[in-house]
């Protein structure tokens, strides 16, 4: 059992759309953190919660600490967002990392 | 700010032979430093993580190993390369005054044929 879980795998969505990917894990964390894959392989860091929500553009993160859970919603979608979308926690000196979703979005 | 470049960005090596992925960092002193492999199903793996020089520690047993001869400097090697060592690799590092903000290297696609 991978100790981060993400969900969906992958998502289609028209241009626009409002899109939510949840992550939930199971280990005491210190910090959260949202990645963003592009089809070359480079990643980029979106986001780093240890607690609350934090907004940046068109991107909102979320964390619940009691329940172990985050969401990432992408609002007013655009092609451009297409990425896979990475969740991953930081326990102290190591880092666990989701599968990863893959967003499509459609013109 | 710091940043990590990694390369090659792709290699096609065949069995048996060698491999050198290298990673610099820069923006910072005394990072903390991983490498990690795109597993098909549990996402990124850490292979091996190094907290300063000579220091290294393997999270998994594989044909691959680690170095760290300068501070700023991590390389993954292998001797004799596998089928099954074809992948994504990534470089990875935290340092001050970054906290648990954590830097990518671009990635390295290793293709063993």
């Amino acid at each position: 059992k991978n100790e981060v879980e993400q969900s969906p795998q992958n998502l289609t969505a028209q241009e626009g759309e409002f899109i939510t990917i949840n992550c939930s894990y199971s280990v005491g964390i210190s910090a959260l953190h949202w990645l963003q894959q592009h089809p070359g392989g480079g990643i980029v860091s979106l986001f780093m919660l240890s607690s609350g929500k934090k907004k940046h553009g068109r991107l909102i993160a979320t964390i619940n600490i009691q329940e172990k859970h985050s969401s990432l919603h992408i609002t007013a979608s655009h092609p451009r967002d297409s990425a896979v979308y990475i969740c991953a926690v930081n326990t102290g000196n190591q880092f666990y990392f989701g599968t990863g979703t893959s967003l499509t979005v459609i013109p | 700010s710091q940043t990590i470049h990694q390369w090659p960005a792709t290699l096609v090596q065949p069995v048996g032979s060698p491999l050198s992925l290298e990673c610099t960092v820069e923006g910072t002193s005394n990072p903390n430093l991983y490498w990690y492999r795109q597993a098909a199903g549990r996402g990124l793996q850490l292979l091996f993580y190094s907290v300063g020089i000579g220091q290294i520690s393997s999270e998994v047993p594989q044909n691959l190993s680690a170095s760290r001869p300068q501070d700023r400097q991590f390389i993954l090697s292998s001797k004799k390369l596998l089928l099954s060592d074809s992948g994504f690799y990534l470089c990875s590092g935290r340092g001050a005054p970054s906290g648990n903000t954590i830097y990518f290297g671009e990635g390295s696609w290793l293709t063993v044929v």
